[in-house]
């Protein structure tokens, strides 16, 4: 398949900002997304990233190097309710069969402290 | 209002007794596609379907059928289901494969013993 790679545990303390990393290798790369999941829930749509760059969208914002194999997820002014998995998912091929593919990591999950 | 609906939620059976993890989506979306979550694993695909009548194989398809007859309904079947198949469900629906977002139903929690 398509190899992604995002730490699997990290706190922060709820005003504060937390920068979430995600590299992965695929071939044809065609698009990155970001997903929040809270426990028990399904996972909800954050951001899309298909060019080099800052997308921003109120507190959350996402960085993709294509380069670099690289995306960030950044949340600003952490609030309790932030504290949920946030995925990262990669469009491509994968690098074993070609075939076209949305991957997802294992995903992060983050802990908001008061 | 815009969702995915999966039925049940919730079950628990033997094994090798037939199962059907039924979803719905209410948004005229070409794209359907079902995935498990594991612990560490994360999401991993199963089946998905471009169109009616079009359906492909993910990551981990054994042990899976899926059909696509109507463009709302993407059904799941274990013909004859396997402890490690326990596992949470999810089904997914986009506009189309392409750079839209996926809207993920409830999640269904399965339990084979």
């Amino acid at each position: 398949g398509q190899n992604i790679d995002q730490p699997t545990e990290m706190t922060a303390t709820e005003g504060a900002i937390v920068q979430i990393n995600c590299t992965y290798q695929t071939s044809g790369f065609n698009g990155l997304f970001w997903y929040q999941q809270h426990a028990g829930e399904a996972p909800t749509f954050l951001s899309y990233n298909v060019l080099d760059g800052l997308e921003e969208k109120g507190r959350f914002s996402s960085f993709l190097s294509r380069s670099k194999g690289y995306s960030y997820l950044l949340l600003k002014e952490l609030q309790m309710k932030d504290s949920a998995s946030y995925l990262c998912a990669v469009r491509g091929r994968a690098l074993d069969t070609g075939r076209r593919a949305l991957t997802f990591g294992s995903g992060t999950r983050l802990q908001v402290q008061p | 209002e815009a969702q995915v609906t999966q039925n049940p939620r919730y079950l628990i059976t033997v094994t090798g007794k037939k199962l059907t993890v039924t979803c719905s989506q209410n948004m005229n979306h070409e794209y359907m596609s079902w995935y498990r979550q594991d612990p560490g694993l994360g999401l991993r695909q199963i089946y998905y379907s471009m169109n009616v009548e079009v359906t492909d194989k993910g990551d981990v398809p054994e042990g899976y059928k899926v059909s696509r007859k109507e463009k709302r309904n993407f059904p799941l079947i274990l013909e004859s289901p396997s402890p490690n198949q326990t596992s949470l469900y999810f089904c997914a629906s986009s506009l189309n494969d392409g750079v839209y977002e996926q809207y993920f139903g409830p999640g269904t929690r399965l339990t084979v013993t």
